[in-house]
């Protein structure tokens, strides 16, 4: 059993679409994350959710916007694509936000915006 | 925002050679993870370090957190092929903040 499952693996798509990207996880953990890493492997936090609730909500362009219809989904939709998105962007989740939780990632989800 | 940086961005070496990855930071961490992503793969935890000096040994990895928790390093011993793989660090705690901020990377290659 996948903990952290996202769909879809791949996503190539033109400039200007509307897509989303789907987050499950099935360890029972309260927080959820989205994070997106660059072409150089940098990491970086984007949202976090708490029992579907958002606590942390870095700067991203408001056309990113999560949904959490349960605790254990984290949805990331993304209006008016541009280039500059692409990149792998990851779900995770941990037990709760406290400090030093261990997370658990995704495999990832490649969007290429051409 | 918290910096960890971490050295050497890449390296590359032959089965069998010992090798050590450095993460610094001039902020004071209350813990520091270490990750391990294969391609086309999320990050996996190895390990966390929450107490200064503390050092965690996993086969033939060896992790230390300085005692000032400013910094870590990891160590292998004896690389194998299936080492190979991007080693990232993550502090967390740092200025009230529980999200862990993440270093570059260190992308490891080992040749057989």
């Amino acid at each position: 059993d996948t903990a952290v499952s996202q769909t879809p693996k791949y996503l190539v798509t033109q400039m200007g679409n509307d897509k989303s990207i789907k987050c499950e996880q099935n360890l029972g953990h309260d927080t959820m994350y989205w994070y997106k890493q660059d072409s150089k492997k940098f990491l970086k936090i984007m949202f976090s959710y708490n029992n579907k609730e958002l606590i942390i909500n870095e700067t991203v362009p408001n056309r990113f916007s999560p949904k959490s219809p349960d605790k254990a989904h984290l949805n990331l939709h993304i209006n008016s694509l541009e280039l500059g998105d692409s990149a792998v962007y990851f779900c995770a989740s941990s037990q709760t936000p406290a400090t030093g939780g261990d997370y658990t990632f995704g495999s990832g989800t490649r969007l290429t915006v051409v | 925002t918290q910096l960890l940086e971490q050295s050497p961005q890449f390296l590359s070496i032959q089965e069998g050679e010992n090798l050590t990855v450095y993460c610094n930071s001039s902020s004071v961490f209350s813990s520091l993870q270490w990750y391990r992503q294969e391609p086309g793969e999320g990050p996996v935890l190895l390990v966390t370090v929450v107490t200064g000096g503390e050092v965690k040994k996993l086969k033939r990895l060896t992790f230390q957190f300085g005692d000032a928790r400013k910094d870590s390093s990891l160590h292998i011993t004896a690389a194998q092929t299936g080492d190979t793989g991007l080693y990232l660090c993550a502090g967390a705690g740092s200025g009230g903040s529980y999200i862990p901020t993440f270093g570059r990377g260190t992308s490891l290659i080992v040749h057989p």
